[in-house]
């Protein structure tokens, strides 16, 4: 079964730094992951999704992901972060053959101080 | 286009009532998912209409019930409400369902059961 791994419930920045956050994923069958954002009060938006045509996936909001089959890993990463990225960010795996099913990680929250 | 719109977006019941929540997908979208997204079990997959007909279902009790209409709008069900079943209830979009597509997350309805 497919399943993803977000670590850390809690990433806190300052604003213009580097923002990481982290996923794994296990999946017996090529997976399709997506980061989601979701901003209080306010449903998920897509921010990015691999779906094995690149391994770098350049996304939204000026963030990408890198799809790493050896490490089971699609972090999400930002050069510079801003006030406006304070937000939730979920990272899930598609269930094989279709996306209507998906499987979400526990979330990290990611705040950005001044 | 319109997005995904959900109705109501807050609602409080009493346990042992039931509720439904209505979700009307992106105009030309036939598939739709809803999830349940609380703290403390993140955001879970209930079950997924297409075409009027359930293709697929979350671990969910039957207390939790859907239906989808001809025009595509859907609507689930909650019987004899829990304190537990309060939660932010997203419904999701999609063409069809391939993997090639992207859901489409509304705002959500949130649910208070006192």
């Amino acid at each position: 079964a497919q399943s993803v791994t977000q670590l850390g419930s809690h990433v806190s920045v300052s604003e213009g730094a580097l923002v990481l956050l982290r996923c794994n994923y296990s999946s017996s069958v090529p997976p399709y992951l997506f980061w989601y954002v979701q901003y209080p009060n306010q449903g998920l938006q897509l921010l990015l999704k691999y779906t094995s045509a690149a391994t770098l996936v350049k996304g939204i909001n000026g963030f990408e992901a890198e799809f790493k089959k050896s490490e089971t890993s699609f972090h999400l990463t930002k050069p510079s972060a801003h006030m406006s990225d304070a937000a939730e960010y979920f990272c899930a795996v598609s269930r094989g053959g279709s996306n209507y099913k998906l499987t979400f990680g526990k979330g990290t929250l990611l705040t950005v101080n001044p | 286009k319109a997005g995904v719109t959900q109705t109501p977006r807050y609602l409080i019941k009493t346990r042992g009532q039931q509720v439904t929540l209505s979700c009307s997908p992106i105009s030309g979208h036939r598939s739709v998912s809803w999830y349940q997204q609380t703290p403390g079990q993140g955001l879970q997959f209930l079950f997924e209409y297409f075409s009027e007909t359930q293709r697929n279902k979350g671990n969910f009790p039957g207390r939790f019930s859907g239906r989808q209409f001809s025009n595509s709008r859907s609507e689930m069900n909650v019987s004899t409400l829990e304190l537990g079943d309060s939660a932010l209830y997203l419904c999701a979009s999609m063409t069809s369902g391939g993997l090639q597509e992207t859901q489409y997350f509304g705002p959500g309805t949130r649910l208070l059961v006192l």
